[in-house]
């Protein structure tokens, strides 16, 4: 039973549009990470959010926490190609103990 | 390499044998993870190590799974009496003190 629901889970644009990624939870989490995963690869974090209401930015990828610390969201900027890939969510609730999320797929085409 | 290894990339086995994935962490990372991720899922916590004693290992579904760390380093998930329903990805990551994750590429686990 995945605690983290993301929306939406497939996404299909055009490379210079942008994107919004969304995920929420019931549960309170300490800290609420994001990863990208490609194919035949495993997930590489992107960020790590801890404080509620805080904003991150990651070039043309903006990370924001909830301020109740439930729910995240992921927005890119001007999509390109590589952005592709699976995003997936994963709140701590121990060290080294991560809840994820199902994911969202992202195609970005040229 | 410098990244987390996983060994076999692949593995196809029949239902009811056993199974054997192994995992070598970054070097001098202590804590190391494994996860499952089913065709779309998300990774799903297994078990995790401190050095070489597991220090939580809630994740792992029922006894026909175990994992050993002997030495503090390279790790192996064992699989007994495979079933139909093992067949995922099975990842491995390992960390330093900065608890930040590094995931190996797993082992795709296909029992037949």
């Amino acid at each position: 039973t995945q605690l983290l629901e993301q929306s939406p889970q497939f996404l299909s644009i055009q490379e210079g549009e942008n994107l919004t990624v969304y995920c929420n939870s019931s549960s309170v989490f300490s800290s609420l990470q994001w990863y990208r995963q490609e194919p035949g690869e495993g997930p590489v974090l992107l960020v790590t959010v801890v404080t509620g209401g805080e904003v991150k930015k990651l070039k043309r990828l903006t990370f924001q926490f909830g301020d109740a610390r439930k729910d995240s969201s992921l927005h890119i900027t001007a999509a390109q190609p590589g952005d592709t890939g699976l995003y997936l969510c994963a709140g701590e609730s121990g060290w080294g103990k991560l809840q994820f999320g199902a994911g969202t797929q992202v195609v970005v085409t040229p | 390499g410098a990244g987390v290894s996983q060994t076999p990339s692949n593995k196809v086995t029949e239902k009811g044998k056993y199974v054997e994935l192994r995992c070598d962490p970054i070097s001098g990372h202590t804590a190391l993870y494994w996860y499952r991720q089913s065709l779309g899922q998300g990774p799903e916590f297994l078990i995790y190590f401190q050095g070489t004693g597991a220090a939580d290992d809630s994740g792992l579904p029922n006894d026909r799974f175990f994992a050993v760390r002997p030495e503090g380093s390279v790790s192996t998930l064992k699989i007994q009496r495979t079933e139909r329903g093992d067949s995922a990805v099975y990842l491995c990551a390992s960390s330093s003190d900065t608890g930040e994750l590094f995931f190996g590429e797993g082992s795709r686990l296909t029992v037949l």
